[in-house]
């Protein structure tokens, strides 16, 4: 198994561009989520996902756009992209909703610089 | 609001030794806690899950203690190596509405360990 996988690992964009950060995993997890994490603030919560057809928003939503239409893929779309929005992303998947007792799986990341 | 604190200084510990790191935590009442390790340009990776009955969990030579009285837990390792140096994250489920919609994570402790 290839757990979670992330493309891109690195990108730049210049200010107001768009782009989508893929996220696959093939554990047949119904919970994906996407995090943000930055230098001194730790990891933060996106958007979140428990199951194909459901998402929702998390801490810092603004700006990003997310979709599920299969259980493995989960896609973050950036609009019209920030340099707030220089990040390392990581995409996460759990089994179930119930994730306060399961073990997430990460991805190892994108690294987008926006100038 | 939610609030979670862990050593932002770094933790040097002589190999051999019992490393102790340090998770506080305010404003929640978490049945479970979470402890992952993250190393350089990779994603997070679970270590422990901790219930709030239990006071103590072990794993190799890992042990990660809970005080829902203090509002703390502590993560060992006992024996340590060079190899367990790394950054390690202590999370809580957040809530907002009616469910869990992610982890909230501390900043994480960054642990080397000197040959």
């Amino acid at each position: 198994n290839a757990g979670v996988t992330q493309t891109p690992k690195f990108q730049v964009l210049k200010t107001g561009q768009s782009m989508t950060l893929q996220c696959a995993q093939d554990m047949n997890h119904e919970y994906m989520s996407w995090y943000r994490q930055d230098p001194g603030m730790g990891l933060r919560l996106i958007h979140y996902s428990v199951g194909a057809g459901i998402t929702d928003q998390g801490e810092v939503p603004n700006g990003y756009n997310v979709s599920r239409s299969t259980t493995e893929d989960f896609p973050l779309r950036l609009l019209s992209a920030a340099p707030s929005q220089t990040s390392v992303y990581f995409c996460a998947s759990s089994r179930t909703g119930t994730i306060s007792n399961q073990p997430q799986h990460f991805g190892d990341g994108t690294r987008l610089s926006i100038l | 609001s939610q609030k979670i604190e862990q050593n932002s200084e770094a933790l040097n510990i002589q190999e051999g030794k019992t490393a102790t790191l340090t998770c506080n935590y305010t404003n929640y009442s978490p049945a479970y806690l979470q402890w992952y390790r993250q190393d350089p340009g990779r994603g997070p990776v679970f270590l422990l899950l901790i219930r709030e009955n239990e006071k103590e969990k072990r794993k190799e030579r890992l042990k990660v203690t809970f005080d829902t009285t203090l509002k703390q837990s502590l993560f060992h390792i006992t024996a340590s190596q060079p190899a367990d140096s790394a950054t390690y994250l202590c999370a809580l489920t957040s809530y907002s509405g009616g469910g869990a919609d992610g982890l909230t994570f501390g900043k994480g402790t960054h642990l080397i360990i000197q040959p």
